[in-house]
C-alpha cells in the first residue's frame, strides 16, 4: 500500500517571501502521479500542481513549483512571492497510474500542512 | 461551466439514524469519487463510481454505501450512524478514463455532525 507523509503540520511565511512544503511518499510502483492540493476555509480542494513520475522535469504553475526527487521519494512544493490568498491547508497526494482495479478514483493523501501568510 | 455540487452543505443527525448525501458532477464527467475527511484520520477514500458501477472501494464498513444514477449524479448513504462518522464528506468528479481522471475536481463537501 502507498503512504504519503507531510512532516510539517504548520508553516508560516511573510507576504512576498518564498516557502517550501515537504512531502515524502512510499510506493513500490514505478509509474504514478503526485499532486498538491489546496484547501481554503471554503473547504473545496483545489488542484495546485501535478507531476507525472516518468517525467524528470519538475512541474511549474506560475508561482508554484515542485522539487521531485524520485529516488528519494520526495515531492516538495515551493511557493514564490507568497500572497495572502495562499493561506490554506495544503495536501500532498499520490495516485497510481496502473489502469483498473484498486487505482480507480483513489487518491492517497498526506495529513496536510496549514500555511499561514503574514502581511 | 458549473462545478461539482454537493448537498446539503451541513447536516446534523442523531446516533442510529441514516443519512444520504448527494453529489452532482461536472457536466460530461462520468466518474464520481467520495472521501471522508476527519481531523484524526485525514482524507480517506470511500468509493468510486463510473457509469453507474462501483469500480473501487476503500476500507470502510458496510454501513457506508453509494450509488450512481444514469445522469452521473451520485449519492452516498451511511446507515446506523455513529459519533465517529462526524466528518466532512467530499466528492470529486472526473471524465473517467484513466489518463484524464488525474484532473479530478472536488466539491465543497457536506459537513455531517452526529450527536
Amino acid at each position: 500500500a502507498q503512504t504519503v507523509t507531510q512532516s510539517q503540520p504548520e508553516m508560516s511565511v511573510q507576504e512576498a517571501e518564498t516557502v517550501t512544503l515537504s512531502c515524502t511518499y512510499d510506493t513500490s510502483e514505478s509509474d504514478y502521479y503526485l499532486f498538491w492540493y489546496k484547501q481554503p476555509p471554503s473547504r473545496q480542494m483545489i488542484l495546485v500542481i501535478r507531476q507525472e513520475a516518468y517525467k524528470q522535469q519538475n512541474a511549474t504553475e506560475n508561482r508554484f513549483s515542485v522539487n521531485f526527487q524520485k529516488a528519494a521519494k520526495s515531492f516538495s512544493l515551493k511557493i514564490s512571492d507568497s500572497q495572502l490568498g495562499d493561506a490554506a491547508m495544503y495536501f500532498c497526494a499520490y495516485r497510481s497510474s496502473r489502469a483498473g482495479g484498486t487505482s480507480y478514483g483513489k487518491l492517497t493523501f498526506g495529513q496536510g500542512t496549514i500555511l499561514t501568510v503574514h502581511p | 461551466k458549473a462545478g461539482v455540487t454537493q448537498t446539503p452543505r451541513y447536516l446534523i443527525k442523531t446516533r442510529g439514524q441514516q443519512v444520504t448525501l448527494s453529489c452532482s458532477p461536472i457536466s460530461g464527467h462520468r466518474s464520481v469519487s467520495w472521501y471522508q475527511q476527519t481531523p484524526g484520520q485525514g482524507l480517506q477514500f470511500l468509493f468510486e463510481y463510473f457509469s453507474e458501477t462501483q469500480r473501487n472501494k476503500g476500507n470502510f464498513p458496510g454501513r457506508f454505501s453509494g450509488r450512481q444514477f444514469s445522469n452521473s449524479r451520485s449519492e452516498m448513504n451511511v446507515s446506523t450512524l455513529e459519533l465517529g462518522d462526524s466528518a466532512l464528506y467530499l466528492c470529486a468528479s472526473s471524465p473517467g478514463t484513466d489518463s484524464l481522471s488525474t484532473r479530478a475536481t472536488f466539491g465543497s463537501g457536506t459537513r455531517l455532525t452526529v450527536v
